[in-house]
């Protein structure tokens, strides 16, 4: 069964970068035909789609956050990692990984995901 | 705020069934068949619970349905259970500049 597990500091200060990295166990990043995917949540607050990447690098991020956005994938570590930089108050959400299946595979859904994890942005 | 509007709350009695809107525009909801809606419980990560306006992944019980309706999908639950209290998220394909949008999310509270 696959399995998503993310990671990293839970506190970061403002202006400075986040980082996250996804470990994914029970299938191949590489061999799946899916894309995989960052989405956060604010306290209280609804769903954000961050962006995606596939295993050969391909990206697509959220215009709003293109910016300062960037994802990485390695397929020999099985992990994918997100980055977003000149961080603030409003970047404090709970950030999971998920698999996203898209219009390559004729639908579009995430269907699998990670447990999150809380990162707070914070002097 | 969201890009994809459901309301804030719903609520219904055990063996009742409810529906919770997600409305959209052109550019998402109505453009593509391409919405998916995801069950969150407290503290918990979100499980994808219909995809591609109405399909069901297995093991998601057949009280769970969707549909749409111009720029309006809907998700409803039949013969509500508790352990159908939850937040529900919609989700829309939004087209190859924007991707993905979703709903700000409904508590349904099962009284």
């Amino acid at each position: 069964q696959l399995q998503l597990q993310e990671s990293g500091p839970g506190l970061v200060k403002p202006s400075e970068t986040l980082s996250l990295t996804c470990t994914v166990s029970g299938g191949s990043i590489s061999r799946s035909n899916h894309y995989w995917a960052w989405i956060r949540q604010p306290p209280g607050k609804g769903l954000e789609w961050v962006g995606c990447i596939f295993d050969n690098g391909d990206t697509y991020y959220n215009p709003s956050l293109k910016s300062r956005v960037s994802m990485s994938v390695d397929t020999s570590k099985n992990q994918l990692s997100l980055r977003v930089s000149s961080v603030t108050a409003a970047d404090t959400a709970v950030y999971y990984c998920a698999r996203q299946a898209t219009l390559r595979l004729n639908t579009y859904k995430f269907d699998s995901w990670g447990q999150g994890t809380l990162v707070t942005v914070s002097s | 705020q969201s890009a994809l509007t459901q309301p804030r709350s719903v609520s219904g009695s055990p063996g009742q069934s409810v529906t919770i809107s997600c409305s959209g525009t052109s550019s998402d909801v109505g453009g593509y068949n391409y919405v998916s809606w995801y069950q969150q419980h407290p503290a918990k990560a979100p499980k994808l619970i219909i995809y591609d306006v109405t399909k069901r992944p297995s093991g998601v019980p057949d009280r769970f349905s969707g549909s749409k309706s111009g720029n309006t999908a809907s998700l409803t639950i039949s013969g509500l259970q508790p352990e159908d209290e939850a937040d529900y998220s919609c989700c829309s394909f939004a087209g190859t500049y924007t991707y993905v949008v979703f709903g700000g999310g409904t508590k349904l509270t099962v009284l």
